[in-house]
């Protein structure tokens, strides 16, 4: 059964600062990687993915893969109070049928203006 | 507006009972999941639908049912309801069949069980 842990559990920074999101994951023959941000009361909403090592960029949005350490991040770039959420992480495990996801319990990060 | 449709947003009901919690999808998508979020627990895979046929269920307890009555539409009707059956439901969908389809989730049904 694959195991997914975030860390750290919640992270307050103040607006404009760099901040670092980490996940990790049981099994190297995982597929696919995301990144899931929610609001108080709302629905999950993808963020971003990646499916091979190394780094994606999306405007403020960085994830970066190493899959032989079994470690996924999120890096946000000029934190806004906007982002204030709960950022969940999840993986595709090995021959999983679709949308069958694992995911992370959360960070909750909290942006202060 | 809202492209996935959860009805009921909150849901009380009485231990032993049943609810049927409804879901639709005008996203034009091809494959539809349950997923549940508790207090004690991750976000967490249920069933998945594509086509109205059931692809993948983990869900140990049969007193959860899918219903497709129609390609867009994918119910959950939940029988004798426990206390720890608390949690909200969300609905999702996907384009496509494969590993690489983003997910796209409803608003979710909070179910209280008293």
């Amino acid at each position: 059964q694959q195991n997914v842990q975030q860390s750290p559990e919640s992270l307050i920074v103040p607006e404009g600062a760099r901040t670092s999101l980490n996940c990790t994951f049981s099994d190297s023959a995982s597929q696919y990687f995301w990144w899931y941000r929610q609001h108080s009361g709302k629905a999950p909403k993808a963020l971003m993915s990646i499916f091979s090592n190394g780094e994606k960029e999306e405007g403020r949005f960085t994830i970066h893969l190493n899959k032989a350490s079994l470690h996924f991040s999120l890096h946000i770039r000029d934190s806004q109070p906007s982002d204030s959420a709960l950022y969940l992480c999840a993986v595709t495990p090995r021959g999983s049928a679709l949308g069958r996801l694992h995911f992370g319990a959360g960070t909750q990060l909290i942006v202060i203006p | 507006d809202p492209k996935i449709i959860q009805k009921p947003k909150y849901l009380v009901a009485v231990t032993g009972s049943e609810k049927i919690l409804i879901c639709e999808q005008y996203l034009g998508h091809n494959a539809m999941y349950w997923y549940r979020q508790s207090a004690k627990k991750p976000l967490e895979f249920m069933f998945s639908y594509s086509y109205q046929k059931l692809m993948d269920n983990q869900t140990a307890s049969s007193r959860f049912q899918p219903q497709s009555s129609k390609k867009n539409h994918l119910d959950l009707q939940i029988t004798a309801l426990k206390p720890d059956d608390s949690a909200t439901y969300f609905c999702a969908s996907s384009q496509g069949l494969g590993v690489q389809n983003t997910l796209y989730f409803g608003a979710g049904t909070r179910l209280s069980v008293l």
